[in-house]
């Protein structure tokens, strides 16, 4: 079973528009908690990292939340931009673990 | 600075042929990361360096090695390539386990 489950699986929004990505894991416990950003064709990079004491992050129009109880985090994409378009991959950290947990991303295309 | 590149960005082998993918990094990173990624599956880990000297397999490390040349490099050896092995590889680095990983541009491998 994976430990990371993401959804939607892909969506697609209006440019200007506004939309959130969700993350449920079962990896417990866990160091921290960071999304990947991955366009077509490239490698993924980094968009915000939280620790299991963090509840929320931001980069630029990116703002990730946390809730450690739940085992659940979203990140939220506000006023999308077409550059905006690409798969946003959860990725957490286990305590002591080298192996990260990847989710399998969310698609978000972005339309004029 | 490259950050972490990889060569070659594509190849076409038949089955049987064998073929070693080479990345590099010039982050003075210690942690390097074989992975793959495929169509509706999350980033899948095949084998780690956690520091110079030291190799470890990962989730999917059948029909693969790898060896640490040196602080910087880092190469995965295709023995007897494999249909299966179809996929897109990326190297990835982090200057310790726990930390950020960078990921590097992707190797796009058809196995015929």
């Amino acid at each position: 079973k994976n430990q990371v489950e993401q959804s939607p699986q892909s969506l697609i929004i209006l440019e200007g528009k506004n939309c959130t990505l969700q993350c449920n894991y079962t990896v417990s416990p866990f160091s921290n908690l960071r999304w990947y950003k991955q366009d077509t064709g490239r490698g993924p990079v980094s968009l915000t990292i939280m620790t299991f004491s963090e509840n929320t992050k931001s980069n630029g129009r990116y703002t990730a939340t946390l809730d450690a109880d739940t085992k659940q985090s979203s990140l939220h994409i506000t006023a999308s931009q077409l550059s905006d378009s690409a798969s946003y991959i959860c990725v957490v950290t286990p305590y002591g673990n080298n192996r990260l947990a990847f989710g399998k991303g969310n698609q978000v295309v972005v339309i004029p | 600075n490259a950050g972490v590149t990889q060569t070659p960005k594509f190849q076409v082998l038949k089955t049987g042929q064998s073929m070693t993918l080479q990345c590099a990094q010039d982050m003075n990173h210690n942690s390097m990361y074989w992975y793959r990624q495929d169509p509706g599956m999350g980033l899948r880990l095949i084998y780690y360096s956690a520091s110079e000297g030291t190799t470890d397999k990962g989730e999917v490390p059948n029909g693969y090695n790898v060896s640490r040349l040196n602080k910087r490099e880092f190469s995965l050896r295709l023995e007897s390539a494999a249909p299966s092995q179809t996929s897109v590889y990326f190297c990835a680095t982090a200057s310790l386990p726990q930390e950020t990983q960078y990921f590097g541009p992707g190797t796009r491998l058809l196995v015929l």
